[in-house]
C-alpha cells in the first residue's frame, strides 16, 4: 500500500520562506493537494493540482513537485499562517485517497 | 454556497455501530457535479480518509476500514450518511464530511462540515 511522508514539524521566522514537503510514490503519477488545519477548525484547501490555490488563499502560498516529492512553500510567512499542514493525493492504484501525517507550522 | 453539517451520538459503546449523517445545503445532493465523503481525525492526530461515494452510486473505502465501513445517500433528505461497525476505542475521533472533486490526476475536498466529535467508550 501507498503512503504520503511529512516531516513532523517545521519553523519559520517571520516574513521569511519556508518549504513543507510531501514524500510518497504515488505524488510520480498524481498531484498533491494541500490543506491547512487551525486548532479547533476543520482542515482549509489551499493547493490543489499541485500549484493552483482557491479563491481567497494568499498568493505567498505556492506549490510544486518533482518525481515522488511536492512541495508547499509560504513566501513571506505570516503569524496567521501557524497551522498544520497536511497532504493528500490519489494512492498509487488511483482508487483510493490518502494523507499525509501533517507538519505543524510553527511561525517565530 | 455549499454547506455541511454532521451530525449523530457523540458517544458509541464498543462493538456497536457508529452512524453519523452529514446533511447537505445550498445544493441538491443528486447533483452529478459532486461526490459525498468521510474524514476522520483521531484526537491530536492526523487525517484518515475514510470512504467516498461517487455520483452513480459507486463507493470506496479506505482498505483497512472496508470491512466495517458503509456510506450511503439519503436524496429525499439531501443527506449522506457513515456506518462503522465494530468500533472499539480506536474509532475514537473527530469525524468530517466533505466533498471530494475527483479527475483522473487528483482529488481534493473543497468543502468540509465543521466535524463531530465521537467517543467510544462504554
Amino acid at each position: 500500500s501507498s503512503e504520503l511522508t511529512q516531516d513532523p514539524a517545521v519553523s519559520v521566522a517571520l516574513g521569511q520562506t519556508v518549504r513543507i514537503t510531501c514524500q510518497g510514490d504515488s505524488l510520480r503519477n498524481y498531484y498533491a493537494i494541500w490543506y491547512q488545519q487551525k486548532p479547533g477548525q476543520a482542515p482549509t484547501l489551499v493547493i490543489y493540482d499541485r500549484n493552483i490555490r482557491p479563491s481567497g488563499i494568499p498568493d505567498r502560498f505556492s506549490g510544486s513537485g518533482s518525481g515522488n516529492t511536492a512541495s508547499l512553500t509560504i513566501t513571506g510567512a505570516q503569524a496567521e499562517d501557524e497551522a498544520d499542514y497536511y497532504c493528500n493525493s490519489r494512492d498509487s492504484d488511483g482508487s483510493h485517497l490518502l494523507f499525509g501525517g501533517g507538519t505543524t507550522l510553527t511561525v517565530l | 454556497q455549499l454547506q455541511l453539517q454532521e451530525s449523530g451520538p457523540g458517544l458509541v459503546k464498543p462493538s456497536e455501530t457508529l452512524a453519523l449523517t452529514c446533511t447537505v445545503s445550498g445544493v441538491s445532493i443528486r447533483s452529478s457535479s459532486y461526490s459525498w465523503g468521510w474524514i476522520r481525525q483521531p484526537p491530536g492526530k492526523g487525517l484518515e480518509w475514510i470512504g467516498t461515494i461517487y455520483y452513480g452510486g459507486g463507493t470506496y473505502y479506505n482498505p483497512s476500514l472496508k470491512s466495517r465501513v458503509t456510506v450511503s445517500v439519503d436524496t429525499s433528505k439531501n443527506q449522506f450518511s457513515l456506518k462503522l461497525s465494530s468500533v472499539t476505542a480506536a474509532d475514537t475521533a473527530i469525524y468530517y464530511c466533505a466533498t471530494p472533486y475527483c479527475s483522473t490526476t487528483s482529488c481534493r475536498f473543497d468543502f468540509w462540515g465543521p466535524g463531530t466529535l465521537v467517543t467510544v467508550s462504554s
